[in-house]
């Protein structure tokens, strides 16, 4: 069971918006860890998307955006395309394990 | 153009030793902290360790502590990864990655390898 949680799937139709949680808890995130999201396209590696809660990497796109609330954080994609379909996963250091990561989202674009 | 390339991944029986190798093209290996992500077939990425830039202070994560080990050659740019008494929950995509930061226990990988599988069987 990871340390931080997410939903193991979400799914939107072409151009809707969706939302993936990662909830952690005070030893990770309420700790005021930051928080760092990543993408992996099928077949792939992971690639990097925002780190410290809501700093766009290199070459994002703009419809991805990141926000955090508490000791949990989340990530939005506004306008979802078929090349966003993807796990994601969230990324953040704990007191107790080191550094962490969710178990991963699967994005499905219908 | 930035890269790492991992190798050394390959089939091994239970409790044996395997190093892999990971080499930073176009990299300053000595600003980086750098470090191993897995992923085991069809699961989500597991942390495994890191090492500060100047190779100081390592990490792992408690399921490979006192078995794995990382190092770095930094006059090549080479990051290693010794593991022995290899199990087979350590079956997984091994991934080299890079640090924006150049040390702490915190991380944020910004730059990942294509990966090198390891079978333990």
């Amino acid at each position: 069971q990871s340390v931080l949680t997410q939903p193991p799937s979400v799914s939107g139709a072409l151009g809707q918006r969706v939302t993936i949680s990662c909830t952690g808890s005070a030893s990770n995130i309420g700790a005021g860890y930051d928080l760092n999201w990543y993408q992996q396209l099928p077949g792939a590696a992971p690639k990097l998307l925002f780190f410290g809660f809501n700093n766009r990497a290199s070459g994002v796109p703009a419809r991805f955006s990141a926000s955090k609330s508490g000791a949990s954080a989340s990530l939005a994609i506004t306008g979802l395309q078929t090349e966003d379909e993807a796990d994601y996963y969230c990324q953040s250091h704990d007191r107790r394990r080191g550094v962490v990561f969710g178990g991963g989202t699967k994005v499905t674009v219908l | 153009e930035v890269q790492l390339l991992e190798s050394g991944g390959g089939l091994v029986q239970p409790g044996g030793t395997l190093r892999l190798s990971c080499a930073a093209l176009g990299l300053d290996f000595s600003k980086y902290a750098m470090g191993w992500v897995r992923q085991a077939p069809g699961k989500g990425l597991e942390w495994v360790s890191h090492v500060s830039a100047s190779g100081g202070r390592s990490y792992y994560t408690d399921s490979v502590k006192g078995r794995f080990s990382i190092s770095s050659d930094a006059s090549n740019n080479i990051l290693f990864l010794q593991m022995s008494s290899l199990r087979a929950e350590d079956t997984a995509t091994y991934y080299c990655v890079k640090d924006r930061r150049q040390s702490g226990s915190e991380c944020v990988f910004d730059l990942w390898g294509q990966g090198t599988l390891v079978t333990v069987s």
